[in-house]
């Protein structure tokens, strides 16, 4: 039951540019939702979050949109660089218990 | 270290045979999950504790898979008679504790190999 789903296993962007990652959920509770960012043989890292009682929340060059009404929440990234390249990961939980993940997006930053 | 701590970093067993994965949280972190990412995956929910109390642990495959956090603070993941199946990294993460929006933080994982 894949209640959290990123539908494109990846994305290309050029230097310099928006980078629009994509996440889509099923359960109607999920009141906490966050992206994380992951190199490879590390841990994910905590990138953004928010909650379902704000629609938009920015941190620098990341921001994240929550469109409840259509359970969908996207990642922006501008300008976007090399150093971003990674696995993103969007992740979400309800009552802060157990937090599930979509399969990831693997975004490249090309120079 | 200021961050969460897994050991071994990497293990192989064979079939049949028993691992214990190890976990230590950052301190003072109440909340502490189990997680099994398989190759090209996102990770997949196993268990979870708050303090020493496993709140759920829904997400075990099997009763081949035990966990532990006898003190509320390291925990350990058990693994018994091992199959082929059981290959996938095993990531531990902590948070501040309920009752907060708080994110989980990982540790970098165990790669576990059942040849």
């Amino acid at each position: 039951d894949q209640q959290v789903k990123q539908n494109s296993p990846s994305l290309s962007v050029q230097e310099g540019r928006i980078s629009i990652l994509n996440c889509d959920y099923t359960n109607s509770m999920f009141d906490y939702f966050l992206w994380y960012k992951k190199y490879p043989a590390e841990g994910p890292t905590f990138l953004i979050s928010i909650s379902s009682i704000k629609d938009k929340n920015e941190d620098g060059r990341f921001t994240v949109f929550l469109n409840k009404s259509a359970k969908h929440l996207s990642l922006h990234i501008v300008p976007s660089q090399p150093g971003d390249s990674a696995v993103y990961f969007c992740a979400a939980s309800a009552n802060n218990n157990d937090m599930r993940f979509g399969a990831g997006t693997r975004l490249t930053v090309k120079p | 270290g200021a961050g969460v701590s897994q050991s071994p970093r990497y293990k192989v067993a064979k079939r049949g045979q028993d691992v214990a994965l190890r976990c230590d949280p950052i301190s003072g972190h109440v909340s502490l999950f189990w997680y099994q990412q398989a190759l090209g995956q996102g990770p997949e929910f196993l268990t979870y504790f708050q303090n020493e109390a496993q709140l759920d642990k829904s997400g075990l495959p099997s009763d081949r898979f035990f966990a532990e956090r006898p003190e509320g603070s390291v925990s350990t993941l058990k693994i018994q008679r091992t199959q082929q199946e059981d290959s996938a990294v095993y990531l531990c993460a902590s948070s501040l504790g309920t009752g907060l929006f708080s994110p989980l933080h990982f540790g970098n994982g165990t790669r576990l190999t059942v040849t």
